[in-house]
């Protein structure tokens, strides 16, 4: 059953510009995570939070969960054009390692 | 290097005739999973294994076998593959950390 749900569908931004993309998702969690997928390649995994974490740093990455409104978000600083991808978050309900994927948000960095 | 392989990564073939895309990571992993990614759909688990001789159903299982008789090993199998299972397909595996590691693909027509 798909659970998290991506916002927005795709976005196109400048190089140098920050990109955003919001997910949210339906039933508790265990750990929400982030993965990237350029075109037609297999998923890389990017950042994991969990449930009882509020927000996490990785480089240009930064997370945040808001556990009480079901939704996370997902900010790159300082696009590049290799940022280019499409970016799913990625559910994990207590005691599961089963994860369910949104339909994820197209990124675009225009050089 | 640690990876998941899948082979073949492209396949066409008919309606009706059995095929096997196979799964292998060097990762000593005890969970595996395969999922299919279609156009506006997202990713979808078709079936998962938590360890050796155990595996189980994801949320669209029908039309679809697996088997896990070594731990490195889990592949798909269509008994009778019909043109709705065209498909990108993605093998992936996972220590306890819940991250999981994605397989390149395997783009699948069938006619």
């Amino acid at each position: 059953s798909q659970q998290g749900e991506e916002d927005p569908q795709a976005l196109s931004i400048q190089e140098g510009e920050n990109a955003t993309m919001n997910c949210s998702y339906k039933t508790s969690i265990n750990n929400l995570q982030w993965y990237r997928q350029n075109s037609g390649r297999g998923l890389v995994h990017l950042i994991l939070i969990r449930s009882n974490e509020r927000e996490k740093h990785s480089g240009r990455l930064r997370v945040t969960l808001d556990t009480s409104k079901k939704s996370s978000s997902l900010l790159i600083t300082a696009s590049r054009a290799a940022d280019t991808a499409s970016y799913f978050c990625a559910t994990a309900g207590a005691g599961s390692y089963q994860l369910t994927f949104g339909k994820g948000t197209k990124l675009s960095v225009i050089p | 290097e640690a990876q998941v392989t899948q082979n073949p990564r492209y396949l066409i073939t008919v309606t009706g005739k059995k095929l096997t895309v196979t799964c292998s990571q060097n990762m000593n992993h005890e969970y595996m999973s395969w999922y299919r990614q279609d156009p506006g759909l997202g990713l979808r688990q078709i079936y998962y294994s938590m360890n050796v001789e155990v595996t189980d159903k994801g949320d669209v299982p029908e039309g679809y076998k697996v088997s896990r008789k070594e731990k490195r090993n889990f592949p798909l199998i269509l008994e009778s593959p019909s043109p709705n299972q065209t498909s990108l397909y993605f093998c992936a595996s996972s220590p306890g950390s819940k991250t999981q590691y994605f397989g390149p693909g395997t783009r699948l027509l069938v006619l």
